[in-house]
């Protein structure tokens, strides 16, 4: 089966522009989860979507991400406008309803930000 | 709150060395614990995983034991590969809540 498909693979912006991330879970994951890893820093959780409805947001940063899920199958991640201190890379997960435990989380390879 | 803390890396290894990255964790209650791999150009990978104190996790050749008196979960391999170059992150999750709790990753480089 094809895993979590996240892109762009790189995106270079300049502070004050908008990006937008796009992840495409396993086909049949309904559990959705989105987390960043700034340069040296810890992987930290932004948000957790179960189908098309924000589960825990208590990860988001601040009102300048936006991420959505409609109809339950992709999900984007928009930042708007972009800070320099948004650069990292963003990790999308996947695993199927009702499995919460975190050894059925499938990852993406990350979309990679860089906010000049 | 919970937190994972993790050796700084690089670590720089010669093949056939053996392999030693600590992790401690702070967390409430009794977690599980991972270890995840990223090798270059890849996801993370769930390496091994222990969801009790004593519990020894262990897959490709690496282990950890989770120890609860000394909140670690080192992650050790008796004899290191060119192919076990990648970033290793330790990991938490407890038991109220959804997400993982990462450390910073360390960086493994092996070279022949």
């Amino acid at each position: 089966e094809a895993g979590v498909t996240q892109f762009p693979s790189h995106s270079v912006i300049e502070k004050g522009q908008t990006v937008t991330l796009r992840c495409d879970p396993i086909s049949g994951h309904d559990n959705l989860y989105w987390y960043r890893r700034v340069m040296g820093k810890e992987i930290k959780f932004l948000l957790h979507f179960v189908k098309e409805s924000k589960q825990d947001e208590s990860g988001m940063p601040n009102n300048r991400f936006l991420a959505e899920r409609t109809g339950g199958t992709y999900s984007t991640l928009k930042v708007q406008p972009a800070e320099l201190e948004d650069s990292g890379v963003y990790f999308c997960a996947s695993s199927q309803l009702g499995v919460s435990g975190a050894n059925v989380l499938t990852f993406g390879a990350g979309s990679r930000l860089t906010v000049l | 709150g919970n937190s994972v803390t993790q050796m700084e890396g690089p670590v720089t290894l010669s093949e056939e060395a053996f392999l030693t990255i600590n992790c401690t964790y702070t967390a409430t209650g009794y977690p599980s614990l991972f270890w995840y791999v990223q090798y270059p150009g890849e996801g993370l990978q769930l390496l091994l995983k222990a969801t009790k104190a004593d519990d020894k996790g262990s897959n490709k050749g690496f282990e950890a034991t989770y120890r609860k008196e000394t909140t670690s979960f080192h992650l050790e391999k008796g004899s290191v590969q060119v192919s076990d170059s990648a970033v290793y992150f330790c990991a938490l999750k407890d038991q109220a809540g959804t997400a993982l709790i990462f450390g910073k990753g360390t960086t493994l480089s092996v070279s022949s």
